[in-house]
């Protein structure tokens, strides 16, 4: 049972280019979250989803998307990466909705964008 | 809207010291309250929770009580290990349906021999 599992660990991107962090949870869990971690700034969610082809935004979600189309994956894509989202990218799950439900995280993507 | 203001770090102590870190929040409706811990190069892990005003939460000698009067959730622990070294997040839930959170902008603590 691995949990929840993050690709790619790192990754450096220029100005412009696109790309896509995959996330996966093998709990059969319902819920998936995107978090961005920053300097003095705690997580900040970007987009989540409640269920297998739903997403929904978060507090942050300018300049991200992302797909849910298998259960237990959610992909966030950038399209065209700005130095301002350097930051580490957290996913994380839950089996339900409301705060009896323990979210999981996984252990973080350090994107650079130059 | 939602917050959580947390002390800032580091917070530095030695082995076997007492621990406090402060938190409080604002929330528009009656919110759940989290501590997550974050180990170096790894991702946060749930420390321990309460759901309703009194009630206290526990885990590894950890405790914090949900103050409703004073809007706050301590985090103390008694007696600090060196392997309690990490970044401490205070967060709280109060959206009825979704479990989405909000944070605080975490502590570090760092505990020496």
């Amino acid at each position: 049972n691995a949990g929840v599992t993050q690709t790619p660990k790192f990754r450096v991107l220029k100005t412009g280019q696109s790309m896509t962090l995959l996330c996966a949870q093998d709990m059969n869990h319902e819920y998936m979250y995107w978090y961005r971690q920053d300097p003095g700034m705690g997580l900040r969610l970007i987009h989540y989803s409640v269920g297998e082809g739903t997403t929904a935004k978060g507090e942050v979600p300018d300049g991200y998307n992302v797909s849910r189309l298998k259960k237990q994956n959610f992909l966030l894509g950038l399209e065209s990466a700005a130095p301002s989202q350097t930051s580490v990218y957290f996913c994380a799950s839950s089996y339900g909705g409301g705060p009896s439900y323990e979210q999981y995280f996984g252990p973080g993507t350090r994107l650079t964008v130059t | 809207g939602n917050s959580v203001t947390q002390m800032e770090g580091p917070v530095t102590l030695s082995e076997e010291a007492f621990l406090t870190i402060n938190c409080t929040y604002t929330a528009t409706g009656y919110p759940s309250l989290f501590w997550y811990v974050q180990y170096p190069g790894e991702g946060l892990q749930l420390l321990l929770k309460a759901t309703k005003a009194d009630d206290k939460g526990s885990n590894k000698g950890f405790e914090a009580t949900y103050r409703k009067e004073t809007t706050s959730f301590h985090l103390e622990k008694g007696s600090v290990q060196v392997s309690d070294s990490a970044v401490y997040f205070c967060a709280l839930s109060d959206l009825p349906g979704y479990s989405t959170l909000t944070f605080g902008k975490g502590t570090m603590l760092l505990v020496s021999p």
